[in-house]
């Protein structure tokens, strides 16, 4: 069965600074990636998602994440992290249902991301 | 698009009590699911619904959780009778189509508090 581990359940960083959000998945398939956000009492929204298509994904508010099938990785990263930024974020892996259809999305336990000024 | 609407968007109980929570997915969504968001074990999968119709409610906790969707455009999760360890975030989500890759559209939440 599919899983995913976000290392780090806190990461604190400096405005301007890099960020960057580690996600490790195992999956016995082909994944499918996502990476959600989730702002203090909202639900949560697509960053980005990873299809198998580019490995380097691009997604929204100049965050991307890198598919490393040899690390079995999908870390989020952001060049330059802004006040705005603060939130969870959560790496999710899709559970392939039985005939291919819609699979389950399975979450990793989210990072809080801390911007300091 | 108003997105994924949930109500109530807090909730407060005593144990033993029937709690009600409500979702209407964005409009011609075909899949909706039901998750839920606690500290100790993160967000999970209830069940969810392909036309109307569940399809997979191995993740609903005990008999005392019930959802339904009678129609496309509105769905209930139901808890009966409730209990302190109900306690959560409840999260209603949607998507277009039961393709793998769909992107799932998360409503705001419901909070949960059973005392």
């Amino acid at each position: 069965a599919q899983s995913v581990t976000q290392l780090g359940s806190h990461v604190s960083v400096s405005e301007g600074a890099l960020v960057l959000l580690r996600c490790n998945y195992s999956s016995s398939v082909p994944p499918y990636l996502f990476w959600y956000v989730q702002y203090p009492n909202q639900g949560l929204q697509l960053l980005l998602k990873y299809t198998s298509a580019a490995t380097l994904v691009k997604g929204i508010n100049g965050f991307e994440a890198e598919f490393k099938k040899s690390e079995t990785s999908f870390h989020l990263t952001k060049p330059s992290a802004h006040m705005s930024d603060a939130a969870e974020y959560f790496c999710a892996v899709s559970d392939p249902l039985p005939g291919g259809s819609q699979g389950n999305l399975i979450f990793g336990k989210g990072t809080k991301l801390s911007v300091k000024p | 698009d108003a997105g994924v609407i949930q109500s109530p968007r807090h909730e407060v109980t005593e144990m033993g009590q029937e709690v009600t929570l409500r979702c209407k997915p964005i409009s011609g969504h075909d899949y909706l699911f039901w998750y839920r968001q606690t500290m100790m074990r993160g967000l999970e999968l209830l069940i969810y619904f392909n036309n109307n119709v569940p399809i997979d409610d191995s993740g609903m906790p005990e008999d005392r959780f019930s959802a339904k969707m009678p129609n496309a455009s509105f769905s209930t999760l139901k808890i009966q009778p409730s209990e302190p360890r109900d306690s959560a975030v409840y999260f209603c989500a949607s998507s277009l189509s039961g393709h793998i890759t769909d992107t799932q559209y998360f409503g705001p939440g419901t909070r949960l508090t059973v005392l």
